[in-house]
């Protein structure tokens, strides 16, 4: 009974390419962000989505672009993938307005552009 | 927009020991601090959280205690085992952010047997 699922988990492509990752979620949350963590670790918010809504969205490139096609799902599209993408992408999801705000974590993306 | 600093970045202790993992925050407005543990090639997860109108939160060998007025929450884990060693992030979140969790930097926990 996985909560936060990805696919794929692991990516290894080739510069210049187009690739998506796509999150479930099953644990009838509203709301589904991604974030990237870079090789230092350091975790940084991309997008979020309420209720197929795009809430939040930070400084990212324009190759990003996040889909949501119900509650559910996020993905995430990268065009024309840059050596600085490689990364490990993480969904994660939470109701909004409740009392804990908990963001359940999905078990990642490591995208390798080469 | 906010902003979290966490320090120290290493920490290295003799299992049975105490650790302790502070953070600072930018946005008074602020209202929910969570603290996530990390294993290498895992998910960050979960370990305890506290909102702001709470000053200290204890789960077993963890709790959190926050100070609003100073903008700084920090993590203690008594006790300390290897089964601790692993990567710690806390983070912020409230007010107009949408929810949107900032993160500290990260603390690398070392715990030797």
């Amino acid at each position: 009974d996985t909560a936060v699922s990805q696919t794929p988990k692991y990516l290894v492509t080739q510069m210049g390419n187009d690739k998506s990752i796509k999150c479930e979620q099953n644990l009838g949350h509203d709301t589904m962000y991604w974030y990237k963590q870079d090789s230092k670790k350091f975790l940084k918010i991309m997008f979020s989505y309420n209720n197929k809504e795009l809430i939040i969205n930070e400084t990212v490139p324009n190759r990003f672009s996040p889909k949501s096609p119900d509650k559910a799902h996020l993905n995430l599209h990268i065009n024309s993938l840059e050596l600085g993408d490689s990364a490990v992408y993480f969904c994660a999801s939470n109701r909004r307005g409740s009392s804990t705000d908990t963001q359940y974590f999905g078990p990642g993306t490591r995208l390798t552009v080469l | 927009g906010e902003n979290v600093e966490q320090h120290p970045s290493t920490l290295s202790v003799q299992e049975g020991d105490s650790a302790v993992i502070k953070c600072t925050y930018s946005d008074s407005a602020s209202n929910y601090f969570p603290w996530y543990k990390q294993e290498l090639g895992k998910r960050p997860q979960l370990i305890i959280d506290i909102r702001s109108n709470v000053g200290e939160k204890k789960d077993q060998r963890i709790a959190v205690t926050l100070n609003k007025t100073a903008k700084h929450f920090s993590l203690h884990i008594t006790e300390t085992q290897p089964e601790d060693s692993a990567v710690y992030f806390c983070a912020a979140t409230g007010g107009t952010s949408y929810g949107k969790l900032t993160f500290g930097q990260g603390t690398i926990l070392t715990v030797h047997p």
